[in-house]
């Protein structure tokens, strides 16, 4: 088991649902990511935040919109996705993003959505 | 614009042989590389950094290292185990320390 926890492990929703997905980290961590993987593809990154405020957006499209409501918690909150959007989405922690040669990534083990 | 690449996307071996893994990066130099695991289904997981200045880092039955001449980055994983089938990552931090960027990966069979 690690030490993030996302929630839920799978989710199926339709092209014009509202869903969230959620991660937790209880590592004192400072610096918060989301990744997007595909099947047989390295993670991308979409989000990051550091400090609980948002530091890098890797031009993401709006129907992904991320929130850090604490330094333990942060959220991905989605609307009007495509089935191109289907995917394992993770999310990392590290001590602090400034530092990040000597913080290596905590991920969890993902959220498996599937858009229909 | 900067690129890391793993040149082999996969690597079959023989139970008990050394497995080798490469890492190159053109058009910068990176301040460190990182060596991450992942399973199917899984979350990758941090095995190894090492920084410019460093030729070799080693733990237990892996070993890095990093020729900053050739831009290159090999991962060792000696003795292999059948276990130590799984997909392997090399990243590094891109134009800002926050962001750490993946290579397309490895994925090592070890045939018992």
């Amino acid at each position: 088991d690690t030490e993030v926890t996302q929630t839920p492990k799978h989710l199926v929703m339709g092209m014009t649902n509202k869903k969230s997905l959620k991660c937790e980290q209880h590592m004192g961590h400072r610096a918060m990511y989301w990744y997007k993987q595909k099947a047989k593809k390295p993670p991308e990154l979409m989000f990051v935040y550091s400090y609980e405020k948002l530091s890098i957006n890797e031009s993401v499209p709006s129907r992904f919109s991320p929130e850090c409501p604490n330094s333990s918690l942060l959220n991905l909150h989605l609307h009007a996705l495509q089935p191109e959007d289907s995917a394992l989405y993770l999310c990392a922690s590290s001590q602090a993003a400034e530092s990040s040669y000597n913080s290596p990534l905590h991920f969890g083990n993902g959220t498996r959505l599937t858009v229909t | 614009s900067q690129k890391i690449e793993q040149n082999s996307e996969a690597l079959n071996i023989q139970e008990g042989k050394t497995a080798t893994l490469t890492c190159n990066y053109t058009n910068y130099s990176p301040a460190y590389l990182q060596w991450y695991r992942q399973d199917p289904g899984r979350g990758p997981v941090f095995l190894l950094l090492i920084r410019e200045n460093e030729k070799e880092k080693r733990k237990e039955r892996l070993k890095v290292t990093f020729d900053t001449t050739l831009k290159q980055s090999l991962f060792h994983i000696t003795a292999s185990q059948p276990a130590d089938s799984a997909t392997y990552l090399c990243a590094y931090g891109g134009d800002s320390s926050y962001k750490l960027i993946f290579g397309s990966g490895t994925r090592l069979l070890v045939r018992p």
